[in-house]
């Protein structure tokens, strides 16, 4: 049972556009949300996260949106490029827990 | 900081013969975890350790699957009796409990090829 859904897929931009990616999860017991993107052959690295007091959070290009009552969130990323382009994941944990629950990933790419 | 170091980067072996990955965690960092990628698919987490001791193991993680942190720094996960079903990235993070924030932090993973 994946606990964190993501979506799109896939995602193809123009340089300069703002794709958005989208989670959602069931368990109201997560309470902290990271991003991570990951370039092929390498880890995972963290981009930014949020936790559910907060409804947005921004960080140089980079913004949550966190709809606690839909138990969804979204990655927006402003003024798009084409180093950008990699592989975004979304999860989620229980703070004082253990392990990140994530989504089965986002392949974006930027057009120059 | 030198972050999350993982070692070798790949590793092809034949079915049936056993592998071992080695993880160094961020020094400061009390918790080191593992996951295992497959192609197209988001980290699943393995198991974690909180200093020497693993506090929690998945059911992905059959009993050909062994992992240690002997002494609370770099942690070792060994594979038995290799299946081409194991073929994935396997990647090791590490975290600080005491900070509160409980970010984990990747390293580069080990790429394993069963044949």
């Amino acid at each position: 049972q994946q606990q964190v859904k993501q979506s799109p897929q896939s995602l193809i931009v123009q340089k300069g556009g703002i794709p958005i990616i989208n989670c959602a999860y069931e368990n109201t017991a997560f309470d902290y949300f990271p991003w991570y993107q990951q370039f092929p052959g390498k880890g995972p690295a963290l981009l930014i996260a949020i936790r559910p007091d907060v409804s947005e959070k921004k960080e140089g290009r980079f913004t949550i949106s966190f709809n606690k009552s839909a138990k969804q969130f979204s990655l927006h990323i402003m003024d798009s490029q084409p180093g950008d382009s990699a592989t975004y994941f979304c999860a989620a944990s229980i703070m004082t827990g253990n392990q990140f629950y994530f989504g089965t990933g986002t392949s974006l790419t930027v057009i120059p | 900081d030198t972050g999350v170091s993982q070692d070798p980067r790949h590793k092809i072996t034949k079915r049936g013969q056993n592998v071992t990955f080695r993880c160094d965690p961020i020094s400061e960092h009390n918790r080191l975890y593992w996951y295992r990628q497959t192609l197209g698919q988001g980290p699943e987490f393995l198991t974690y350790f909180q200093n020497e001791a693993q506090l929690e193991k998945s059911r992905l993680l059959s009993d050909r699957f062994s992992a240690e942190r002997p002494k609370g720094s770099f942690s070792t996960l060994e594979i038995q009796r290799t299946e081409q079903g194991d073929s994935a990235m396997y990647l090791c993070a590490s975290s600080f409990s005491g900070s509160r924030k409980y970010t984990q932090y990747f390293g580069p993973g080990t790429r394993l090829t069963v044949l």
